[in-house]
């Protein structure tokens, strides 16, 4: 299947400052990138919605000026935390298609802790 | 709201034996199925998608669906101990490339 790396795996942060998270392809170019996050024992709940060259598309709930999206690229995606508190503390996971109704594949996920 | 729901388990099955899940939607407009098998602290990857209804076999792995009776299940025949971990089933939309997942079924596999 195709690659996602995600980096980093594990990052512990201050409350207050902000954290950015990468997702590549490596492999193939991501037409659609999405971005997770998943609580202990919870499934995956998606965040946004990323798009190459366009602003992401926020599910409700999900502050947009909190989790700030750029999709600079086919291949990279960043997730920033901004002024991060320990309610933020969780595991965001990437994920990327190529096509239409194709299986999506997802990175490694990030272990973030705000202390 | 669209829902995708699965028994949370635990579901323990001996070794060998075969390991049935289970998973249903709410959105009738879902065309894509999928099962995702996590490691505790580790991601999702992926096990199999199924798209028509029927049976779709992958080595151990057997998905089918049932769009009338809007059910997708997973089994795992000759199971071994390596395949416990929490099984994700998702669903997604045609066109919107969203993916709605349940809340996962954890298995035990006892050697």
């Amino acid at each position: 299947g195709a690659v996602v790396s995600q980096h980093p795996s594990r990052v512990i942060c201050k409350s207050g400052t902000s954290v950015k998270i990468e997702c590549r392809s490596l492999d193939f170019q991501a037409t659609t990138m999405f971005w997770y996050r998943q609580f202990p024992k919870q499934s995956l709940m998606l965040m946004a919605t990323s798009n190459e060259g366009s602003k992401a598309t926020y599910e409700q709930g999900v502050e947009k000026d909190k989790f700030l999206i750029n999709h600079a690229s086919l291949t990279l995606s960043t997730l920033t935390v901004t002024s991060a508190h320990p309610e933020d503390s969780s595991f965001y996971i990437c994920s990327a298609i190529t096509d239409l109704n194709t299986e999506a594949f997802f990175g490694q996920g990030t272990r973030l802790t705000v202390v | 709201q669209k829902e995708v729901e699965q028994n949370s388990g635990p579901l323990s099955v001996p070794e060998g034996a075969i390991a049935s899940l289970n998973c249903t939607y709410s959105d009738r407009g879902s065309q894509s199925f999928f099962w995702y098998r996590q490691y505790s602290g580790k991601s999702p990857e992926l096990i199999m998608s199924i798209y028509s209804n029927g049976d779709k076999e992958d080595g151990r792995f057997t998905a089918q669906l049932n769009k009338a009776s809007q059910y997708v299940s997973l089994l795992i025949r000759d199971s071994q101990p390596s395949d416990s971990a929490t099984y994700l089933c998702a669903a997604s939309t045609s066109g919107t490339y969203k993916y709605i997942f349940g809340t996962g079924t954890r298995l035990k596999v006892l050697a």
